[in-house]
């Protein structure tokens, strides 16, 4: 099993511009999640779904978007970057129960320049 | 979903037993609790969960309060790899919202 896949692993983009952090798993899990991390900072939730066809927002949403059209895939398309929104993104998924652990990936080292 | 209160560092001699608590005194009943750790550089792990009762596994331990209001993440013996930030979260049956704190930075001096 491949588990939680990221890409890409680096990407640095220009104010403005607008990208697709992509995130797929083949666990068949449920719930995904989008997370930021700043450099010497803990992780913030800015995404969730809890199945295809279904998003809520997290702790910082503003300036992202997400769309979870299949169980697999659940990506992060940022519009109109800003140097804020350079951080560490990990994608993670986890089945609903309360007893089933979280899977992260591996990030995505984004710096908007 | 319930809070947590962990310390926001610590330190530990490599070989000695660590004992990392947190506070999680607004539990529900059915929540379980979860025990992350992120190495330097790396996405967050998964160390360790348990409802009620004291569970093992190769990683750690997980000591969790009669009343269930606080639990402690055992690691019998430190390593210069476990040097690492810790996470404890509370997590109920479909629990959308896997948030994580501050969490504990250990620091493992050789």
């Amino acid at each position: 099993n491949a588990g939680v896949t990221q890409t890409p692993k680096f990407r640095i983009l220009k104010i403005g511009q607008s990208m697709t952090l992509q995130c797929t798993q083949d666990m068949n899990h449920n719930y995904m999640y989008w997370y930021r991390q700043d450099p010497g900072m803990g992780l913030k939730l800015i995404y969730y779904s809890v199945g295809a066809g279904i998003t809520d927002k997290g702790e910082v949403p503003n300036g992202y978007n997400v769309s979870r059209s299949t169980t697999e895939d659940f990506p992060l398309r940022l519009e109109l970057a800003a140097p804020s929104q350079t951080s560490v993104y990990f994608c993670a998924s986890s089945y609903s129960r309360g007893y089933e652990k979280l899977f992260f990936g591996s990030g995505t080292q984004l710096s908007v320049l | 979903d319930a809070k947590t209160t962990q310390p926001n560092s610590m330190e530990s001699n490599e070989e000695e037993p660590v004992h990392l608590p947190c506070n999680h005194s607004t539990i529900s009943g059915t929540d379980y609790i979860h025990w992350y750790r992120q190495l330097p550089s790396q996405g967050p792990e998964y160390v360790i969960h348990g409802l009620t009762s004291n569970v093992n596994n190769r990683m750690a331990s997980l000591a969790i309060a009669e009343d269930r209001k606080s639990s402690t993440l055992i690691l019998h013996r430190a390593t210069l790899r476990d040097a690492a930030v810790y996470y404890c979260i509370p997590r109920g049956n479909y629990g959308q919202n896997f948030v994580f704190g501050p969490g504990t930075r250990l620091s493992v001096l050789p």
